[in-house]
């Protein structure tokens, strides 16, 4: 069974502020782990997807890298902004193609 | 920009009574899956259609849970009859199909709160 999960399950910064959030994984042939952004009743946006360990993609103020055992997500000089959860989701190696996601992490930015 | 639409967006609703939940997919988009997310938790996965066929629904309660994707386009997800337990965000995604593009887009939910 494909497991996720993330940590720390909260994450208080100042603007300015750089962190990482950890994603750990467990699955069986792994062909994707995606990186999304949920606000507050909404759903999750996607923004990244990495397919294999080595692997690193960038979006403004985001950074995602993999390796065989987990991702990270890199958040340089964060905005108030960016104050969202993050959820990691994987998709493994089963016939489906149904996502497997962690808890996320609540990310806080205060100017 | 395409965008997955779900309706209607909040949904109150007693214990017993039957609820239903609609879904259309980003143009073109063959698989379309439906999550429940509770408050806290991360998405779970309940069912997923390529085009109009059932690809996996095992975590979908199937004694009061029904999905139905008629002509492989627009989706309609019931539950008959709602518990109170079922009280959760309901998502709707979908994906393109082929190649190594797998990104799931979802739409914005549906929440439902049964009283």
């Amino acid at each position: 069974e494909d497991q996720v999960t993330q940590s720390p399950e909260a994450l208080r910064l100042q603007e300015g502020e750089s962190s990482s959030l950890n994603c750990s994984y467990t699955v069986s042939g792994l062909r994707g782990l995606f990186w999304y952004r949920q606000d507050p009743g909404k759903g999750p946006e996607f923004l990244f997807t990495l397919y294999s360990a080595g692997e690193e993609k960038e979006k403004e103020r985001l950074k995602a890298t993999l390796t065989k055992k987990e991702s990270f997500l890199h958040i340089t000089a964060p905005k108030p902004e960016d104050s969202a959860t993050y959820l990691c989701a994987v998709h493994g190696g089963g016939g489906a193609d149904g996502l497997t996601f962690g808890k996320g992490t609540h990310l806080i930015i205060q100017p | 920009e395409a965008e997955v639409a779900q309706s209607p967006r909040y949904k109150i609703t007693e214990k017993s009574q039957a609820v239903a939940f609609w879904c259309d997919p980003i143009s073109g988009h063959a698989t379309l899956y439906w999550y429940r997310q509770i408050l806290g938790q991360g998405p779970e996965l309940l069912v997923q259609f390529q085009d109009e066929s059932v690809v996996d629904d095992s975590q979908l309660p199937k004694d009061r849970f029904s999905a139905e994707r008629l002509k492989g386009v627009d989706s309609t997800l019931k539950i008959q009859p709602a518990e109170l337990g079922d009280s959760a965000m309901y998502l709707c995604a979908s994906s393109s199909t082929g190649g190594v593009v797998y990104e799931q887009y979802f739409g914005p939910g549906t929440r439902l709160t049964v009283t």
